[in-house]
């Protein structure tokens, strides 16, 4: 079965420190890596996709990727209070069609 | 880029009701489309998939159908809906580049 794994949390942090969500995924022959936001009600937003083993920044954002683990995981620096939502990790399954694999995503509360 | 747009975007029907949920997309052709249900606090699940015209591939056995009548449209479809068939419906998108964008949603609420 492939499988991604998320900490459902609620993942709390004070407004301008690091929020750090992570994610480990079963199969070794995922190709593409993706970090997504859901506000409540709304729709998954698409925040950045890796797939080379390392870092990738955005902005506030960086996703790192450590296949050797088979873990993600996606840091906010300067966290924000419009940051509260829940973070979906995805990956790309082996079938092709870009179909994706989610987690059932962290909850990250962001406060005063 | 692609823009994917669904209705309704909230119905409630009751048990044994037909149900129809449909998508297009904007500023892409020939897309991968996708229908994905989102349970109560859980993660999105796939439920069918799609990279033509007439071409439906379905993940997971289940109450529901679906269709790709033309390039840009994708519908949800049951002939009889089910209390377990109740959650968020999202549509989604693939068509160059490495990402999948979502429409709005539908919720569904089956009573």
């Amino acid at each position: 079965q492939k499988e991604v794994e998320q900490n459902s949390g609620p993942l709390s942090v004070p407004e301008g420190a690091i929020a750090s969500l992570n994610c480990t995924y079963s199969d070794r022959g995922s190709q593409s890596f993706f970090w997504y936001r859901q506000y409540s009600g709304k729709s998954p937003e698409l925040i950045m996709f890796i797939y080379s083993n390392g870092d990738k920044e955005d902005g506030r954002f960086t996703a790192q990727l450590n296949r050797a683990s088979q873990y993600i995981s996606l840091l906010i620096r300067d966290s924000k209070l419009s940051d509260s939502a829940t973070y979906l990790c995805a990956m790309s399954g082996t079938g092709g069609y870009n179909k994706l694999i989610f987690g059932a995503g962290t909850r990250l509360a962001v406060h005063p | 880029s692609q823009t994917i747009h669904q209705w309704p975007a909230t119905l409630v029907q009751p048990v044994g009701s037909p149900l129809s949920l449909e998508c297009t997309v904007e500023g892409t052709s020939n897309p991968n489309l996708y229908w994905y249900r989102q349970a109560a606090g859980r993660g999105l699940q796939l439920l069918f998939y799609s990279v033509g015209i007439g071409q439906i591939s379905s993940e997971v056995p289940q109450n529901l159908s679906a269709s790709r009548p033309q390039d840009r449209q994708f519908i949800l479809s049951s002939k009889k809906l089910l209390l377990s068939d109740s959650g968020f419906y999202l549509c989604a998108g693939w068509a160059s580049g490495n990402t999948i964008y979502f429409g709005e949603g539908s919720w569904l609420t089956v009573v």
